[in-house]
């Protein structure tokens, strides 16, 4: 079984640009969260979907948005990028995101910005 | 979340036991975890237990749960230089939906 895909593993953008992020789950995973890790603030939760929905929500500004397809894929996007948007992006996938089923999570988006 | 507490840094010898302590702050958790991350990849889920559990053993791995002090601790058995890396714990918690709330990291040495 496949694991969580995500793309691009790099990216390099500037301040004031936008970028998209994508993730797979894992085949039949209908909860996608998503992750920022970076060494100052550690692993913060950015959002979660399921069936489509956003269902949960860190405490991120608006520039931070994402959803979920009907295949249950997910992408993030940020807006207006700024300096410290640069960290790993981490997406992770369950069953059902109830609390009661692990995440699995991708080996992330590395993102840089300029 | 609030803050999930974990020492930053643990050496052990190769051969050695581990143990990697965290105090978590959600009693109404349901789950708690054990991630391990090594450099440049994603986070691997090594094993987790249910809150009405004391104990998990899973081959080299035991895990502790204290529930009355909120402690969790993680011991690796005949640790190798392949198992230095960052261990995280993490809880479940429930705003609208469920969320992880992750500790610091434990940067896990093993020495030859």
């Amino acid at each position: 079984k496949a694991g969580v895909t995500q793309t691009p593993r790099y990216l390099i953008k500037t301040r004031g640009q936008q970028v998209t992020l994508s993730c797979s789950p894992i085949s039949g995973h209908r909860s996608v969260s998503w992750y920022q890790q970076t060494p100052g603030q550690g692993l913060q939760f950015l959002f979660e979907y399921f069936s489509e929905t956003q269902r949960n929500k860190g405490n991120f500004p608006g520039r931070f948005s994402g959803r979920q397809f009907s295949n249950s894929r997910s992408e993030m996007n940020v807006s207006t990028l700024e300096l410290g948007d640069s960290a790993l992006y981490l997406c992770a996938s369950s069953l059902d995101g109830v609390g009661n089923q692990p995440q699995h999570f991708g080996d992330g988006t590395r993102l840089s910005i300029l | 979340g609030e803050d999930v507490e974990q020492s930053l840094f643990l050496s052990v010898r190769e051969g050695d036991s581990s143990v990697i302590n965290c105090t978590y702050t959600d009693s109404s958790s349901t789950y708690l975890y054990w991630y391990k991350q090594e450099p440049g990849a994603g986070l691997q889920l090594l094993t987790y237990i249910f809150s009405n559990m004391d104990m998990k053993q899973d081959q080299r791995l035991t895990v502790l749960l204290n529930k009355k002090d909120k402690h969790l601790s993680l011991r690796i058995a005949d640790t190798q230089t392949g198992d230095s890396a960052i261990y995280f714990c993490a809880e479940t918690y429930r705003s609208s939906g469920y969320a992880l709330n992750f500790g610091k990291g434990t940067s896990l040495l093993v020495t030859p």
